[in-house]
């Protein structure tokens, strides 16, 4: 069945590290691949999504490419501020049903 | 205005209490959903609408009763819970629900109700 394997956390880092966050993805058919934010005490917002092999998907200094040759789909910023801090849901949906699949999980700490 | 609303914020109800959780969307939109979320887990799953009738239920309890008067309103209605429903309730909506042959849309979330369960 479909799955998204992302990397456990907590992940802490100092303000302006640059930043990675990696999620591998096993799935039949071609899935629409996103990246989803919680920040604390909050519901989940849509950070960036790719539909197709190739795609960046980028949204507020973050970026993530699909990358259907080794199914996966890695977070990356290049500067990461304090305000980044929360929790990062890799996620995948198909068009065989409509159940986004999740990952885990990743909190992000970034310390001043 | 990519905005979905829940209210109440957060609700404390007894085991014995019928209560309903309440979800708006103004983005057109002709899907709309509700997930679980544990502490420190992923969402999952409960129920899935499509142009207003229920296309998915991911065998969630009958305490859960789930209803979506139109296109714009969702309600989960709570009756005889228990403490380990206690969670997170979020509610979401997208363009339209996948299906073969057809598009993937995102989903846009709103920031829950917390339930606690007494």
């Amino acid at each position: 069945g479909n799955s998204v394997t992302q990397m456990e956390g907590p992940v802490t880092l100092s303000e302006e590290a640059f930043l990675t966050i990696n999620c591998t993805y096993t799935a039949t058919g071609y899935p629409s691949l996103f990246w989803y934010v919680q920040y604390p005490g909050e519901g989940l917002q849509l950070l960036l999504k790719a539909t197709k092999a190739d795609d960046k998907g980028s949204n507020k200094g973050f970026e993530a490419t699909y990358r259907k040759e080794t199914t996966s789909f890695h977070l990356e910023k290049g500067s990461v501020q304090v305000s980044d801090s929360a929790v990062y849901f890799c996620a995948l949906n198909t068009n065989r049903d409509d159940k986004i699949i999740f990952g885990k999980g990743t909190r992000l700490h970034i310390l001043p | 205005d990519t905005e979905v609303t829940q209210t109440p914020k957060h609700l404390v109800m007894g085991m014995t209490n019928k209560k309903s959780l309440k979800c708006e969307q103004h983005m057109g939109h002709r899907a709309m959903y509700w997930y679980k979320q544990k502490a420190k887990k992923p969402p999952e799953l409960m129920f899935v609408y499509s142009y207003e009738k229920l296309s998915i239920n991911e065998s969630v309890p009958s305490r859960f009763s789930p209803e979506c008067p139109n296109s714009s309103l969702l309600n989960l209605h709570l009756h005889a819970l228990q403490p380990e429903d206690s969670a997170l309730y979020l509610c979401a909506s997208s363009q339209e629900t996948a299906g073969p042959g057809l598009a993937v849309y995102e989903q846009y979330f709103g920031p829950g109700t917390r339930l606690t369960v007494t």
